[in-house]
């Protein structure tokens, strides 16, 4: 148990679908990140979120749409998505400015058909 | 920018050996450099750190690694692998050095342990 907890686990979508992702962090941090793990692809970092604010994305397309409403839960919207978009989404956290180590969650699989 | 580079994308080994995956970085500064681990279907797991202070770093479950500013290398080892250890091992260092900035990651190494 990390202290950061992803709901769903496994998601399989169509399409034309609108799911959301779910991040919850019990550490108290003040950094969220998303992250996109694909097979032979190194970990993609996708969005950064500092005390509430979004400081980066990383051109990321349109269909994905963060949301992060305190510093403890963080969202990924998900709509329209496309089939190349199957891959695990990772959550972490940090406390900014300490030694800058991310806590990670077990992940959503999502599948996309 | 930093980067780091792992040497070997599967590196298999035998139970009780020496394992060895290797990690080289790119630093314009000092560097804060980490290990982590993704064991099947879980997130990533941090192993061990190197934060500037000592350069051989211990970390969970018997590995360490050595800071090497002459070879730009962070390697991680452990003496005598177990088959629990049968994962996919990150590097990542720090994108400004120091604790600043985002986590850059290398492709990762996929370890393998035969009994």
């Amino acid at each position: 148990e990390t202290g950061v907890t992803q709901t769903p686990r496994h998601l399989v979508m169509g399409m034309t679908n609108k799911k959301s992702l779910k991040c919850e962090q019990h550490l108290g941090h003040n950094a969220m990140y998303w992250y996109k793990q694909s097979a032979k692809k190194p970990l993609e970092l996708m969005f950064v979120y500092n005390f509430k604010e979004q400081t980066e994305n990383n051109s990321v397309p349109s269909r994905f749409s963060p949301e992060c409403p305190n510093s403890s839960h963080l969202f990924l919207h998900l709509h329209t998505l496309q089939p190349e978009d199957s891959a695990l989404y990772l959550c972490a956290s940090s406390q900014e400015r300490v030694e800058n180590i991310q806590y990670f969650g077990a992940g959503t699989r999502l599948s996309v058909l | 920018a930093q980067s780091v580079t792992q040497l070997g994308s599967h590196v298999s080994v035998s139970e009780g050996a020496l394992v060895l995956l290797r990690c080289n970085y790119s630093s314009s500064v000092p560097p804060y450099l980490f290990w982590y681990v993704q064991y099947p279907n879980q997130g990533l797991q941090l192993l061990l750190k190197y934060t500037s202070a000592a350069t051989l770093v211990k970390g969970i479950n018997g590995f360490e690694a050595e800071f090497k500013k002459s070879e730009t290398s962070f390697h991680l080892t452990k003496p005598s692998a177990h088959m629990s250890d049968a994962a996919e091992y990150f590097c990542a260092v720090s994108e400004y050095g120091g604790s600043q900035g985002n986590l850059i990651f290398g492709k990762g190494t996929k370890l393998s342990v035969k009994p």
